[in-house]
C-alpha cells in the first residue's frame, strides 16, 4: 500500500451502533488530520495529530472520539451519530504540522450513511 | 481571519476549450496558496502550490496557476481541458500555524 489509505470506504450505521474508521499513512509522516466534508459546503476541519499528540479538536461534538495510536494510524470511533452526521470523512496527513510548504495527502475517504 | 473565496460552483465547458477557475482570499499576512482536485470517489491531491518566486506555477495534468497579491488571486487554468478532467477543484491558503484553509470547491464539467 501507499499514500494514505482508509477504511471501510462506505459505511452504513444506526444511530444506536457504535463504529470505528480507519486511516493509515504510508509517507512517513508526523501530522494527520480528519475532515468532514459535506456538499455544498467547505471542508471542515475535525482533529489534528502531531507525533500521536492531538492539537486540534475543532468544536466536535462528543460522539466523535479519535484516537492516534502512532504516527501511521488515525482512527474516528463513532457512536450515537446523528443524520446530519452523514458526509465523507477524509483523512489527510503532512510531513510536519507546521511547516508552511508542505501540503496534505488525502485518503479516499469514508461514505458515511447514519440512518 | 483568512478566507478562501470561489467564485463559481460549476463551470461547465466543452472539451478543448480554455478554462478558468476563480480563486480570491483574504488574508493580512504572507500566505501559501494550493490548488486540490478531487475526482469521483476519490481523496484531494494537490494539483500546484505557490510559495514564493515567479508568480506562474505550474502544476500537473497542464494545469497553471498565476499569483495576483494586489487582487489577492491565484486563478487556476488550462489551455485545453479533456473529459478526465471533469472533477472538484478546492483552492487553499496556509498563512501560519497548522490550518488549511479550503474554499467551497468549483465542480469542472468538461462535455463533448
Amino acid at each position: 500500500e501507499t499514500g494514505v489509505t482508509q477504511t471501510p470506504r462506505h459505511l452504513v450505521m444506526g444511530m444506536t451502533n457504535k463504529k470505528s474508521l480507519k486511516c493509515e499513512q504510508h509517507l512517513g509522516h508526523n501530522a494527520m488530520y480528519w475532515y468532514k466534508q459535506s456538499a455544498k459546503k467547505p471542508l471542515e476541519l475535525m482533529f489534528v495529530y502531531s507525533l500521536e499528540e492531538r492539537v486540534e479538536n475543532n468544536s466536535v461534538p462528543s460522539r466523535f472520539s479519535p484516537e492516534c495510536p502512532n504516527s501511521s494510524h488515525l482512527f474516528l470511533h463513532l457512536h450515537t451519530l446523528q443524520p446530519e452526521d452523514s458526509a465523507l470523512y477524509l483523512c489527510a496527513s503532512s510531513q510536519d504540522l507546521l511547516a508552511l510548504d508542505y501540503e496534505q495527502y488525502f485518503g479516499p475517504g469514508t461514505r458515511l450513511t447514519v440512518t | 481571519a483568512q478566507s478562501v473565496t470561489q467564485l463559481d460552483s460549476q463551470v461547465p465547458v466543452f472539451e478543448e476549450a480554455p478554462v478558468e477557475l476563480r480563486c480570491n482570499y483574504s488574508s493580512s499576512v504572507s500566505v501559501y496558496l494550493f490548488w486540490y482536485v478531487q475526482y469521483p470517489n476519490q481523496g484531494l491531491q494537490l494539483l500546484l502550490k505557490y510559495l514564493s518566486g515567479s508568480t506562474l506555477v505550474k502544476g500537473i495534468n497542464g494545469f497553471e496557476a498565476e499569483f495576483n497579491k494586489s487582487q489577492t488571486s491565484f486563478h487556476l487554468r488550462k489551455p485545453s481541458v479533456h473529459i478526465s478532467d471533469t472533477a472538484e477543484y478546492f483552492c487553499a491558503v496556509k498563512t501560519g500555524g497548522f490550518k488549511t484553509i479550503f474554499g467551497a470547491g468549483t465542480r469542472l464539467f468538461v462535455k463533448a
